[in-house]
């Protein structure tokens, strides 16, 4: 089993619409989780960062952490075109390394 | 402007030939890492540096070498004994917090990237 499970996507929405995209993961000693964006042939850059459960907005952006289930979200709201670009959720431990999803690719449609 | 530079953006090696990716940054970071990024695979650690004169092996560190003989320098040199290396490989760098985790907020500042392809 992967320490991270993500939908790989392609995700296609219309522009104005709520996005909801999603990691699962099987480590309980995970305790920081965030979201990078990274634009087609670019670095990822740190969007959202949420350390144990709950949630955190930044904007039209909001993360959710679940640990009971070992789950977390990134929603973001109003989407535009400029938010097209592949999404990947992250997390660790206390150790020394981050443990990355596979992405999931959006598209926001004008 | 600081942040991560990587060079060349795009690379192309013919099979046997040893190629070295470069990754220089100006933000004072400690750490430094490489990267590797597959399609439908999540980022794979293949070395990471804490500080100068120091590395360790990531999760597929195989066929992989790297330097940090400076600390805004963490060259990586794919060897011809990796055997699929076109990939997509991405530096990303750090504030070392101490006991060598990461800083509070677990945030890597990456680079743009090196596309190499074997021909």
């Amino acid at each position: 089993q992967k320490e991270v499970e993500q939908d790989p996507g392609p995700l296609s929405v219309p522009e104005g619409a709520i996005v909801s995209l999603n990691c699962t993961y099987s480590n309980s000693a995970f305790q920081y989780f965030m979201w990078y964006r990274q634009y087609s042939r670019k670095g990822p850059e740190l969007l959202m960062y949420t350390y144990s459960s709950g949630n955190k907005e930044d904007g039209r952006f909001t993360a959710q952490v679940d640990k009971s289930s070992k789950y977390i979200s990134l929603f973001i709201r109003d989407s535009q075109p400029s938010d097209s670009a592949t999404y990947l959720c992250a997390m660790s431990g206390r150790a020394n390394n981050l443990f990355f999803g596979t992405g999931t690719r959006l598209t926001v449609i004008p | 402007d600081g942040g991560i530079t990587q060079s060349p953006k795009y690379l192309f090696r013919k099979e046997g030939q040893n190629v070295t990716l470069s990754c220089e940054q100006n933000l004072n970071h400690d750490a430094m890492y490489w990267y590797r990024q597959d399609p439908g695979q999540g980022l794979r650690l293949i070395y990471y540096s804490q500080i100068v004169n120091d590395f360790q092996k990531g999760d597929i560190a195989e066929g992989y070498s790297v330097s940090r003989e400076k600390k805004e320098s963490f060259p990586l040199t794919v060897t011809s004994a990796q055997k699929n290396p076109t990939a997509f490989y991405l530096c990303a760098s750090s504030i070392r917090a101490s006991g060598g985790t990461f800083a509070n907020t677990g945030e890597l500042f990456f680079g743009e990237g090196s596309r190499l392809t074997v021909l």
